[in-house]
């Protein structure tokens, strides 16, 4: 079956300081992934994307690279932001799910000044 | 303006009351879906549909039921509600197409408490 784990937060980062959060995940057949954030009372909205093996997605500064071998997509940022702190979701869509995603647990984000 | 819109944004409400939650989307999505959102527990897929005749369960269908009034509107329905479902609860849209990468557009949620 399809599914996703992320690591548990919550992460406490410093300003600049190097920001990891791992995902990792089983699928059938070939899926795309996803990297979702969500600000403080609001929904989710697309960070990231890669569909096919050894793509690398990137926007505001994050990236993520689709590893085949190791079923991961790691999130990476190399200097975070206050402006950063948020919940991060890693997810899949299978190449037979036709649309729906399959979502890890969040990882709670927060960037002291 | 919002493209996918949430009503209400927060609503509290006790236990047995019927309860309904609207979504309304301006993207022109055929694809729309309910999702619940519990602290530690991620996203999970209540229901979805993939044009106004198509309906279809996700993985927590139970206690929940939908309605597709239109392309642009999906209501998701509580028929007596239980405080387990108090959680946070968001509609997503995505287009139609073969493509893995489609991006779902999510609604900005609704906050249920059920006392």
């Amino acid at each position: 079956g399809n599914s996703v784990t992320q690591m548990e937060g919550p992460v406490t980062l410093s300003e600049e300081a190097f920001l990891t959060i791992n995902c990792t995940y089983t699928a059938t057949g070939y899926p795309s992934l996803f990297w979702y954030v969500q600000y403080p009372g609001e929904g989710l909205q697309l960070l990231l994307k890669a569909t096919k093996a050894d793509d690398k997605g990137s926007n505001k500064g994050f990236e993520a690279t689709y590893r085949k071998e190791t079923t991961s997509f790691h999130l990476e940022k190399g200097s975070v932001q206050v402006s950063d702190s948020a919940v991060y979701f890693c997810a899949l869509r299978g190449g037979s799910t036709l649309g729906r995603l399959y979502f890890g647990r969040g990882t709670q984000l927060t960037v002291w000044p | 303006d919002a493209d996918v819109t949430q009503t209400p944004r927060n609503r509290i409400t006790k236990t047995g009351k019927r309860i309904m939650l609207e979504c309304s989307q301006t993207k022109g999505h055929d694809r729309m879906y309910w999702y619940r959102q519990d602290p530690g527990l991620g996203l999970r897929l209540i229901y979805y549909s993939f044009d106004v005749k198509d309906i279809n369960k996700g993985e927590i269908s139970d206690g929940y039921s939908v309605s597709r009034q239109a392309q642009a509107k999906f209501s998701l329905s509580l028929e007596s509600a239980i405080p387990n479902q108090t959680a946070l609860y968001f509609c997503a849209t995505s287009p139609t197409g073969t493509s893995g990468g489609n991006e779902q557009f999510f609604g900005p949620g609704t906050r249920l408490t059920v006392l």
